[in-house]
């Protein structure tokens, strides 16, 4: 079965700590993964793909088909980044699959 | 550059009212979709489509409809609605099928049925 889990619901850290927002897939295929975030008031909107092995924001997110894992990471958190974050499957070309999302809250 | 728009943002409706979420967009996108978002839960895939005339079953189409006449538009049609049917409703749009493609999505629209 094609599936994306997000095991934290909500991710409570303090400025300057590390973050590491976990993704764990269930595919058969070669997975396409994908980070998207929603800020407040905003719309979903893609923050990171796997493919392009970038770092937005100070996010990066490695691939590790062993573990099927696509954990999203960020050295030292910023207020700026409490928001809701989704990781995604695309399968078959058409159709993307969500995780249930982690909300992530920055303190102060 | 608007991208996805959807319309109504928010909306109350009692049981066994119909209503119509519209949604459009100006990428001149092929592949749209429709997904619900239930609280706690992710996103799951309602009806999608991959061209104008041309629409598909998701997850959970049971209790909508869709239409396709346009490349730009992709109404959501609640024909009987449910208390199941609350829920927030995001449109999306994806330039192709390609596993590369991301996808852009509207504001969402938050349905209360009551």
């Amino acid at each position: 079965a094609q599936r994306v889990t997000q095991p934290e619901k909500l991710l409570s850290v303090f400025k300057g700590a590390p973050v590491e927002l976990k993704c764990n897939y269930s595919y058969s295929g070669s997975p396409e993964l994908f980070w998207y975030v929603q800020y407040s008031r905003q719309r979903l909107q893609l923050l990171l793909r796997h493919i392009s092995r970038e770092s937005i924001k100070g996010f990066t997110a490695d691939l590790n088909k062993g573990e099927t894992s696509f954990h999203l990471k960020k050295p030292f958190a910023q207020e700026e980044d409490s928001a809701m974050y989704y990781c995604a499957l695309n399968t078959g070309g058409f159709k993307t699959i969500f995780g249930a999302g982690t909300r992530l809250f920055v303190k102060a | 550059n608007a991208g996805v728009t959807q319309t109504p943002k928010f909306r109350i409706l009692k049981i066994g009212q119909s209503m119509t979420l519209q949604c459009t967009q100006d990428m001149n996108h092929n592949y749209m979709y429709w997904y619900r978002q239930d609280p706690g839960m992710g996103l799951k895939l309602i009806y999608y489509s991959v061209g104008a005339g041309i629409t598909d079953k998701g997850e959970v189409p049971n209790g909508y409809n869709v239409s396709r006449s346009t490349t730009e538009d992709f109404p959501l049609r609640l024909e009987l609605a449910a208390p199941s049917q609350t829920s927030v409703y995001f449109c999306a749009s994806k330039e192709g099928g390609g596993l590369l493609t991301e996808a852009f999505f509207g504001q969402g629209t938050r349905l209360t049925v009551v």
